[in-house]
């Protein structure tokens, strides 16, 4: 079964530092999804893409946040100055259906210390 | 903006019975809603879904069902097994054509089913 991979799996990071976190979806999505997850709370949506654009985002992905596509097929989410609250489980995920997050990435574990 | 409310929080059936959870939605605009099931250190999962021009969807031992008048919609499962013991997320959206809009989730019900 194709699946979404996310890597890495886990980083920890020092306040203040950069952090970029790597998606590559299936092959035949069309619709992308960035949310976390902070511990034991419910998932949030960070911004969505189609059509290779930023499609929508929530008022948590400010100024301090940034997507890309850098070879057109994979997706990195980018936190600058990272935060102590910044630490959550990100996921990526895609659908090839109408607008539909059909398939989740396991995830990136991001620890601020 | 959309706001969606799940309950229970937490929900204990022994192994066979059925277990079901609810979650309401306050976007009357809201025409998809899907449920997600996530087991520890991972990702949710898609395990039904249902859009608002359907009343009622089934899937083996899980189904959904959707009241747009009330704004509310239900998960089943039927001869609960203990591999159904995971957190299980309701979630909801206005998909827009052309656009890949937000999901927004509910809290989520710790599910555990005991021999």
């Amino acid at each position: 079964e194709p699946e979404v991979t996310q890597t890495p799996s886990h980083q920890v990071t020092q306040m203040g530092q950069e952090v970029i976190l790597r998606c590559v979806p299936i092959s035949n999505h069309l619709y992308f999804y960035w949310y976390r997850q902070i511990l034991g709370q419910k998932v949030e949506f960070l911004v969505s893409f189609y059509n290779n654009e930023i499609s929508e985002k929530s008022e948590i992905f400010d100024d301090q946040f940034s997507v890309e596509r850098p070879d057109g097929s994979n997706f990195t989410l980018k936190i600058r100055s990272t935060k102590l609250e910044d630490s959550a489980m990100y996921f990526c995920a895609g659908g090839d259906r109408e607008n539909t997050e059909a398939f989740f990435g396991q995830g990136t574990r991001l620890t601020v210390v | 903006g959309e706001n969606v409310e799940q309950h229970p929080s937490t929900l204990s059936v022994q192994e066979g019975d059925s277990a079901v959870i609810k979650c309401t939605y306050s976007d009357s605009a809201s025409n998809y809603f899907p449920w997600y099931k996530q087991e520890l250190g991972k990702g949710p999962q898609l395990i039904i879904d249902i859009r608002s021009n359907v009343g009622e969807k089934k899937d083996q031992r899980i189904a959904v069902t959707l009241n747009k008048t009330a704004k509310h919609f239900s998960l089943h499962i039927t001869e609960t097994q203990p591999e159904d013991s995971a957190v299980y997320f309701c979630a909801a959206k206005w998909g827009r054509p052309g656009t890949a809009s937000k999901l927004t989730f509910g809290t989520g019900t710790r599910l555990q089913v005991t021999l």
